[in-house]
Protein backbone atom coordinates (compact mmCIF):
# COMPACT_ATOMS: atom_id res chain seq x y z
CA UNK A 1 0.00 0.00 0.00
CA UNK A 2 0.99 3.66 -0.69
CA UNK A 3 1.05 6.28 1.77
CA UNK A 4 1.76 10.03 1.65
CA UNK A 5 1.88 12.39 4.60
CA UNK A 6 1.85 15.99 4.23
CA UNK A 7 2.44 17.02 8.19
CA UNK A 8 1.67 20.92 7.95
CA UNK A 9 -2.02 21.89 7.97
CA UNK A 10 -1.68 25.20 7.07
CA UNK A 11 1.39 27.73 6.60
CA UNK A 12 1.19 31.67 5.74
CA UNK A 13 3.70 33.42 3.23
CA UNK A 14 4.18 36.81 2.93
CA UNK A 15 3.70 38.23 -0.66
CA UNK A 16 7.80 37.96 -2.85
CA UNK A 17 8.85 35.48 0.30
CA UNK A 18 9.88 31.59 -0.21
CA UNK A 19 8.04 28.86 1.07
CA UNK A 20 8.58 25.05 1.68
CA UNK A 21 5.98 22.52 2.07
CA UNK A 22 6.67 19.05 3.10
CA UNK A 23 5.66 15.73 1.73
CA UNK A 24 6.67 12.06 2.88
CA UNK A 25 5.38 9.15 1.49
CA UNK A 26 5.99 5.12 1.14
CA UNK A 27 5.85 2.80 -1.46
CA UNK A 28 7.63 -0.57 -2.30
CA UNK A 29 7.88 0.59 -5.87
CA UNK A 30 11.04 1.11 -7.01
CA UNK A 31 10.24 3.14 -9.56
CA UNK A 32 7.34 5.91 -9.57
CA UNK A 33 5.56 9.05 -10.07
CA UNK A 34 5.50 12.30 -7.90
CA UNK A 35 3.48 14.99 -8.30
CA UNK A 36 2.42 18.40 -6.69
CA UNK A 37 -1.19 19.91 -7.62
CA UNK A 38 -2.43 22.95 -6.24
CA UNK A 39 -6.31 23.32 -5.26
CA UNK A 40 -7.15 27.31 -5.72
CA UNK A 41 -10.32 28.42 -3.85
CA UNK A 42 -13.17 27.14 -5.89
CA UNK A 43 -11.42 26.07 -8.32
CA UNK A 44 -10.01 22.69 -10.57
CA UNK A 45 -6.81 20.79 -9.10
CA UNK A 46 -4.32 21.77 -11.64
CA UNK A 47 -0.54 20.22 -11.60
CA UNK A 48 2.30 22.32 -10.66
CA UNK A 49 4.99 20.08 -11.06
CA UNK A 50 6.10 16.53 -11.37
CA UNK A 51 8.96 14.54 -10.57
CA UNK A 52 9.79 11.04 -11.98
CA UNK A 53 11.58 8.64 -9.50
CA UNK A 54 14.57 7.97 -11.54
CA UNK A 55 15.20 10.69 -12.30
CA UNK A 56 17.62 12.33 -9.99
CA UNK A 57 17.76 15.70 -10.72
CA UNK A 58 15.16 17.97 -9.04
CA UNK A 59 12.18 19.46 -11.35
CA UNK A 60 11.90 22.73 -11.69
CA UNK A 61 9.23 25.03 -13.29
CA UNK A 62 9.45 28.60 -13.04
CA UNK A 63 8.90 29.58 -9.49
CA UNK A 64 8.32 26.15 -8.40
CA UNK A 65 11.31 23.40 -7.33
CA UNK A 66 11.15 20.35 -5.20
CA UNK A 67 13.61 18.49 -3.25
CA UNK A 68 13.46 15.27 -4.29
CA UNK A 69 14.83 12.94 -1.47
CA UNK A 70 14.95 9.11 -2.75
CA UNK A 71 16.12 7.43 0.31
CA UNK A 72 14.77 9.52 2.57
CA UNK A 73 11.11 9.31 0.66
CA UNK A 74 10.94 13.15 1.02
CA UNK A 75 9.22 15.06 -2.00
CA UNK A 76 9.23 19.05 -0.65
CA UNK A 77 8.08 22.03 -3.05
CA UNK A 78 9.67 25.35 -2.89
CA UNK A 79 7.41 28.34 -4.28
CA UNK A 80 10.00 31.14 -4.87
CA UNK A 81 9.14 35.35 -4.92
CA UNK A 82 5.61 33.78 -3.61
CA UNK A 83 2.49 35.84 -5.45
CA UNK A 84 -1.11 35.94 -4.06
CA UNK A 85 -2.52 34.13 -7.01
CA UNK A 86 -0.30 31.27 -5.02
CA UNK A 87 -3.11 30.98 -2.45
CA UNK A 88 -4.47 27.43 -2.32
CA UNK A 89 -4.57 24.02 -1.33
CA UNK A 90 -1.69 22.52 -2.00
CA UNK A 91 -1.34 18.66 -2.81
CA UNK A 92 1.07 16.24 -2.72
CA UNK A 93 0.36 12.64 -4.94
CA UNK A 94 1.98 9.45 -5.78
CA UNK A 95 1.26 7.05 -8.45
CA UNK A 96 3.07 3.41 -9.18
CA UNK A 97 5.47 3.71 -12.26
CA UNK A 98 3.50 0.59 -13.69
CA UNK A 99 0.62 -1.59 -13.21
CA UNK A 100 -1.79 1.38 -12.03
CA UNK A 101 -2.61 4.66 -12.57
CA UNK A 102 -4.19 5.68 -9.72
CA UNK A 103 -3.09 8.33 -7.94
CA UNK A 104 -2.41 8.33 -3.69
CA UNK A 105 -2.91 12.20 -2.12
CA UNK A 106 -1.97 13.55 1.17
CA UNK A 107 -4.16 15.73 3.24
CA UNK A 108 -2.93 18.55 1.80
CA UNK A 109 -1.30 22.03 3.13
CA UNK A 110 -3.46 25.01 3.09
CA UNK A 111 -1.33 28.06 1.60
CA UNK A 112 -2.11 31.87 2.25
CA UNK A 113 0.15 34.28 0.26
CA UNK A 114 -0.15 37.60 3.01
CA UNK A 115 0.14 40.98 0.84
CA UNK B 1 -11.55 22.16 -26.54
CA UNK B 2 -11.76 23.69 -22.73
CA UNK B 3 -11.08 20.53 -20.10
CA UNK B 4 -12.90 18.14 -18.11
CA UNK B 5 -16.46 19.16 -17.66
CA UNK B 6 -18.89 17.63 -15.00
CA UNK B 7 -22.29 18.32 -14.43
CA UNK B 8 -24.13 18.83 -12.71
CA UNK B 9 -22.11 21.10 -10.44
CA UNK B 10 -23.80 20.68 -7.30
CA UNK B 11 -26.33 18.12 -6.39
CA UNK B 12 -28.81 18.32 -3.10
CA UNK B 13 -30.63 14.84 -2.36
CA UNK B 14 -32.45 12.72 0.32
CA UNK B 15 -30.95 9.84 1.63
CA UNK B 16 -32.28 6.77 0.03
CA UNK B 17 -32.15 8.54 -3.66
CA UNK B 18 -30.38 7.47 -6.56
CA UNK B 19 -28.04 10.41 -8.16
CA UNK B 20 -26.08 10.26 -11.37
CA UNK B 21 -23.23 12.73 -12.09
CA UNK B 22 -21.67 12.80 -15.68
CA UNK B 23 -17.90 13.27 -16.82
CA UNK B 24 -16.40 14.81 -19.82
CA UNK B 25 -12.55 14.03 -20.25
CA UNK B 26 -10.61 16.05 -23.04
CA UNK B 27 -11.72 15.05 -26.37
CA UNK B 28 -8.11 13.17 -27.02
CA UNK B 29 -7.87 11.47 -23.44
CA UNK B 30 -8.68 7.69 -23.71
CA UNK B 31 -8.02 6.89 -19.64
CA UNK B 32 -10.69 8.80 -17.03
CA UNK B 33 -10.58 8.72 -13.57
CA UNK B 34 -12.74 9.33 -10.53
CA UNK B 35 -11.84 10.51 -7.16
CA UNK B 36 -13.88 11.34 -4.04
CA UNK B 37 -13.01 14.21 -1.92
CA UNK B 38 -14.22 14.72 1.52
CA UNK B 39 -14.14 17.60 3.06
CA UNK B 40 -10.81 18.43 4.49
CA UNK B 41 -9.07 15.35 2.60
CA UNK B 42 -6.90 14.68 0.00
CA UNK B 43 -8.65 13.07 -3.45
CA UNK B 44 -9.40 9.35 -2.80
CA UNK B 45 -9.25 6.76 -6.03
CA UNK B 46 -12.68 5.95 -7.06
CA UNK B 47 -12.02 3.98 -10.41
CA UNK B 48 -10.16 3.89 -13.56
CA UNK B 49 -11.49 3.27 -17.65
CA UNK B 50 -9.08 3.23 -20.59
CA UNK B 51 -11.43 3.40 -23.42
CA UNK B 52 -14.82 1.46 -22.23
CA UNK B 53 -12.72 -0.63 -20.27
CA UNK B 54 -12.98 -0.50 -16.32
CA UNK B 55 -9.42 -1.46 -15.41
CA UNK B 56 -9.04 -0.45 -11.97
CA UNK B 57 -11.79 -0.57 -8.97
CA UNK B 58 -11.34 1.05 -4.97
CA UNK B 59 -12.71 -1.20 -2.28
CA UNK B 60 -14.09 2.73 -1.84
CA UNK B 61 -16.48 1.99 -4.57
CA UNK B 62 -18.92 0.30 -2.71
CA UNK B 63 -21.78 -2.15 -4.30
CA UNK B 64 -24.10 0.78 -4.40
CA UNK B 65 -21.67 2.83 -6.61
CA UNK B 66 -21.85 1.99 -10.33
CA UNK B 67 -19.36 3.66 -12.83
CA UNK B 68 -19.77 3.45 -16.80
CA UNK B 69 -18.14 4.61 -19.82
CA UNK B 70 -19.57 2.85 -22.74
CA UNK B 71 -18.50 4.42 -26.03
CA UNK B 72 -15.18 6.11 -24.35
CA UNK B 73 -15.55 9.09 -24.20
CA UNK B 74 -18.12 10.64 -21.53
CA UNK B 75 -18.75 8.74 -18.17
CA UNK B 76 -21.33 8.77 -15.46
CA UNK B 77 -21.05 7.37 -12.23
CA UNK B 78 -24.05 6.51 -10.30
CA UNK B 79 -24.96 5.86 -6.52
CA UNK B 80 -27.94 4.21 -5.84
CA UNK B 81 -29.87 4.48 -2.07
CA UNK B 82 -27.12 7.46 -1.23
CA UNK B 83 -26.16 7.95 2.34
CA UNK B 84 -25.11 10.94 3.90
CA UNK B 85 -21.29 9.70 4.19
CA UNK B 86 -21.92 9.67 0.33
CA UNK B 87 -21.71 13.67 0.98
CA UNK B 88 -18.54 14.76 -0.80
CA UNK B 89 -17.29 16.52 -4.29
CA UNK B 90 -16.65 13.74 -6.76
CA UNK B 91 -14.14 14.64 -9.14
CA UNK B 92 -13.40 13.21 -12.99
CA UNK B 93 -9.83 13.44 -14.65
CA UNK B 94 -8.64 12.35 -18.07
CA UNK B 95 -5.43 11.63 -19.31
CA UNK B 96 -3.73 10.45 -22.80
CA UNK B 97 -1.75 7.29 -23.60
CA UNK B 98 0.81 6.19 -24.20
CA UNK B 99 3.10 8.15 -20.90
CA UNK B 100 4.76 7.66 -17.95
CA UNK B 101 4.33 10.44 -15.92
CA UNK B 102 1.11 11.96 -17.91
CA UNK B 103 -0.69 14.64 -16.64
CA UNK B 104 -4.37 13.60 -14.81
CA UNK B 105 -6.08 17.00 -16.06
CA UNK B 106 -9.20 17.72 -13.33
CA UNK B 107 -12.46 18.31 -13.76
CA UNK B 108 -14.32 21.12 -11.21
CA UNK B 109 -16.08 18.25 -9.44
CA UNK B 110 -19.69 17.56 -8.55
CA UNK B 111 -20.51 18.74 -5.06
CA UNK B 112 -23.16 16.06 -3.55
CA UNK B 113 -24.91 16.86 -0.36
CA UNK B 114 -27.39 13.98 1.10
CA UNK B 115 -29.51 15.00 3.41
Amino acid sequence: AQTVTQSQPEMSVQEAETVTLSCTYDTSENNYYLFWYKQPPSRQMILVIRQEAYKQQNATENRFSVNFQKAAKSFSLKISDSQLGDTAMYFCALRPGAGSYQLTFGKGTKLSVIP
Amino acid sequence: DTGVSQDPRHKITKRGQNVTFRCDPISEHNRLYWYRQTLGQGPEFLTYFQNEAQLEKSRLLSDRFSAERPKGSFSTLEIQRTEQGDSAMYLCASSDSPGTANEQFFGPGTRLTVL
